[in-house]
């Protein structure tokens, strides 16, 4: 079955060092793979899209991998902050099913000590 | 503030009614999308409209239904309630047709809870 997979225990940094978030997927063949950040109570903010024939996109702290041979994407945050706390999801389109959604995973909670 | 409006924000319940659900997108965006939160779920795609037309649906229930209007605000109606149905309920916009071609911009949420 297709499952996507979120560390469900919350990382716990100190600020300043880097946060690093991980996206397991099986039997998908995403063309694209997104992160977004949600915060209690609200909905979920784009933070940025990756796209199957990228390695490696940036966006100011931000930073994603992703590797279709292993089937997995990283999310990273340097320089961490306590306002950087929230959960983190990863989303991916259905291709496969040919429903062209997005599908997320259970997200991980990030807590930034200060 | 993404653009997206749900209305209501909150809305408490009883088993067996039926509510609706109301989504304002982006201007612009002709795509709306329905997800369901729960604790225990996370968030699960529900149905998928483009201009009007149902274009994707997802794991919604037979007492759930939803319509997207010629203004391009979308109702999702809720029948039937149960207890299980209490969730957080998010609309989502986006200017594509189809999923993953781009960001969702999700609004605030309606919070559902069925007593």
């Amino acid at each position: 079955s297709q499952k996507i997979e979120q560390n469900s225990e919350a990382l716990n940094i100190q600020e300043g060092k880097t946060a690093t978030l991980t996206c397991n997927y099986t039997n998908y063949s995403p063309a694209y793979l997104q992160w977004y950040r949600q915060d209690p109570g609200r909905g979920p903010v784009f933070l940025l899209l990756i796209r199957e024939n990228e390695k490696e996109k940036r966006k100011e702290r931000l930073k994603v991998t992703f590797d279709t041979t292993l089937k997995q994407s990283l999310f990273h945050i340097t320089a961490s902050q306590p306002a950087d706390s929230a959960t983190y999801l990863c989303a991916l389109d259905s291709r496969d099913t040919g429903r062209r959604a997005l599908t997320f995973g259970s997200g991980t909670r990030l807590q930034v000590q200060p | 503030d993404s653009g997206v409006t749900q209305t209501p924000k909150h809305l408490i319940t009883a088993t067996g009614q039926r509510v609706t659900l109301r989504c304002s997108p982006r201007s612009g965006d002709l795509s709306v999308y329905w997800y369901q939160q729960s604790l225990d779920q996370g968030l699960q795609f529900l149905i998928h409209y483009y201009n009007g037309e149902e274009r994707a649906k997802g794991n919604i229930l037979e007492r759930f239904s939803a319509q997207q209007f010629p203004d391009l605000h979308s109702e999702l109606n809720l029948s039937s309630l149960e207890l299980g149905d209490s969730a957080l309920y998010f609309c989502a916009s986006s200017p594509f047709s189809g999923g993953g071609t781009g960001e969702l911009f999700f609004g605030e949420g309606s919070r559902l809870t069925v007593l």
